[in-house]
């Protein structure tokens, strides 16, 4: 079994669509995230999730709306895509604050999404 | 300001032979982890090692280590008898906040191809 899986693992769609990419954990994990790696191979942090509630934003357009119905899941949902938009978006999760471990991150295999 | 700064975009190595990947950091935490994740080509991320700042020594995980140096705020990645399999993106990462009272993410920097050749 994965321990952290998304789907699809390739999106190509036009300029202006909306897409969703899903992500489920197995592992336990109490936080999850959507991470960023643009073409230039640059990872960067864009939500965390904490048991269902969001801990981190950073500066994402609001094109972009995380959904955690529970907190195994963590969805991602853009909308009215742009150009600028294209890149590999990583879900991950980790254990919660308060717990022992060193906080290393769990990723999933990436999608890979291509705006035409 | 960069918080993980890798000054190597890439680096070549032959094969049985060791190299290090340089990392330094900055920040004012003084309870903060550091880690090494490795990407192929095929593109998932791979734990590799981790480094606590208040671990005395250093972190090592079969070929890896980790030449962690508070002072200087470095935490270079050595990986010994390279292998080709070795070839791949390397990132260096920071987690910021206290782990067990605060909110944590992982701050990336930007990464060194490493290409090991026969």
């Amino acid at each position: 079994d994965t321990a952290v899986s998304q789907t699809p693992k390739y999106l190509v769609t036009q300029m202006g669509n909306d897409k969703s990419i899903k992500c489920e954990q197995n592992l336990g994990h109490d936080t999850m995230y959507w991470y960023k790696q643009d073409s230039k191979k640059f990872l960067k942090i864009m939500f965390s999730y904490n048991n269902k509630e969001l801990i981190i934003n950073e500066t994402v357009p609001n094109r972009f709306s995380p959904k955690s119905p529970d907190k195994a899941h963590l969805n991602l949902h853009i909308n009215s895509l742009e150009l600028g938009d294209s890149a590999v978006y990583f879900c991950a999760s980790s254990q919660g604050p308060g717990t022992s471990g060193t906080g290393e991150l769990f990723f999933g295999e990436g999608s890979r999404l291509t705006v035409l | 300001a960069q918080k993980i700064t890798q000054t190597q975009p890439g680096m070549f190595v032959q094969e049985k032979e060791a190299v290090t990947l340089d990392c330094t950091y900055d920040t004012s935490d003084q309870s903060y982890g550091l880690f090494w994740y490795k990407q192929p080509s095929s593109g998932e991320m791979i734990f590799l090692i981790y480094q606590g700042s208040y671990d005395e020594q250093n972190a090592t995980e079969g070929r890896y280590s980790l030449n962690f140096q508070k002072a200087r705020k470095s935490a270079n990645l050595v990986i010994s008898a390279s292998q080709l399999g070795d070839s791949a993106m390397y990132f260096c990462a920071m987690r910021e906040g206290k782990g067990n009272t605060g909110f944590q993410k992982l701050v990336f920097g930007t990464g060194t191809r490493l290409l090991v050749s026969p």
